[in-house]
């Protein structure tokens, strides 16, 4: 089976500071992996995804990833954090066969972004 | 656009008792998905299905069942709520892609006493 680790709990930057949260996946297959994100009290909503192609993988509000197979890694970075990037973010790889689409979640991290 | 509507938001039982989740979406979506998030254990499948009719066991079934009469709709019912099914559940849609987006409804907060 797939699985997710995200390193990290709870992660607190400066606004204007780099922002990296961390994810390390595990699959017998090529993997396809996705970041989502949750702002309080709100549901999940699509960051970024990796399917196949290009490794570096820009996103929404200014996030990227990158899937690095050796490292078997797909890290969320932010060049500079925004009072707004307050939220929860959770990794994910989609597993299943052929068409199917369910999603194994990380346990998500909790980004606190100060003054 | 309404996209994927959970009803209710918020819900408080009694041990015992019995309720249905209701999710609605009108993106005309083939997959439905319904999640539990509990604080450090992220989200975890329930059920889903992969169209009118059908209905498959997630990673955490025991004590849901569910119900796709109608294509828009998916149905999560606790027959007997416990304490331990005190959490928050999202319903989620998606196309017929492995790689597709999943989008989510806002979420019902139960909690079970």
């Amino acid at each position: 089976a797939q699985s997710v680790t995200q390193l990290g709990s709870h992660v607190s930057v400066s606004e204007g500071a780099l922002v990296l949260l961390r994810c390390n996946y595990s699959s017998s297959v090529p993997p396809y992996l996705f970041w989502y994100v949750q702002y309080p009290n709100q549901g999940l909503q699509l960051l970024l995804k990796y399917t196949t192609g290009a490794t570096l993988v820009k996103g929404i509000n200014g996030f990227e990833a990158e899937f690095k197979k050796s490292e078997t890694s797909f890290h969320l970075t932010k060049p500079s954090a925004h009072m707004s990037d307050a939220a929860e973010y959770f990794c994910a790889v989609s597993e299943g066969a052929g068409t199917a689409s369910k999603l194994t979640f990380g346990t998500g991290t909790r980004l606190q972004v100060t003054l | 656009n309404a996209g994927v509507t959970q009803t209710p938001k918020f819900r408080v039982l009694k041990t015992g008792q019995s309720m249905t989740l209701l999710c609605a979406q009108d993106m005309n979506h083939e997959y439905m998905y319904w999640y539990r998030q509990d604080p450090g254990m992220g989200l975890r499948l329930i059920h889903y299905s992969v169209g009118e009719g059908t209905t498959a066991k997630g990673e955490v079934p025991d004590g849901y069942n569910v119900s796709r009469l109608k294509k828009q709709n998916f149905l999560l019912g606790l027959e007997s709520a416990a304490p331990s099914q005190t959490s928050v559940y999202f319903c989620a849609s998606s196309i017929i892609d492995r790689v597709a987006e999943a989008f989510f409804g806002q979420g019902t907060r139960l909690t079970v006493v």
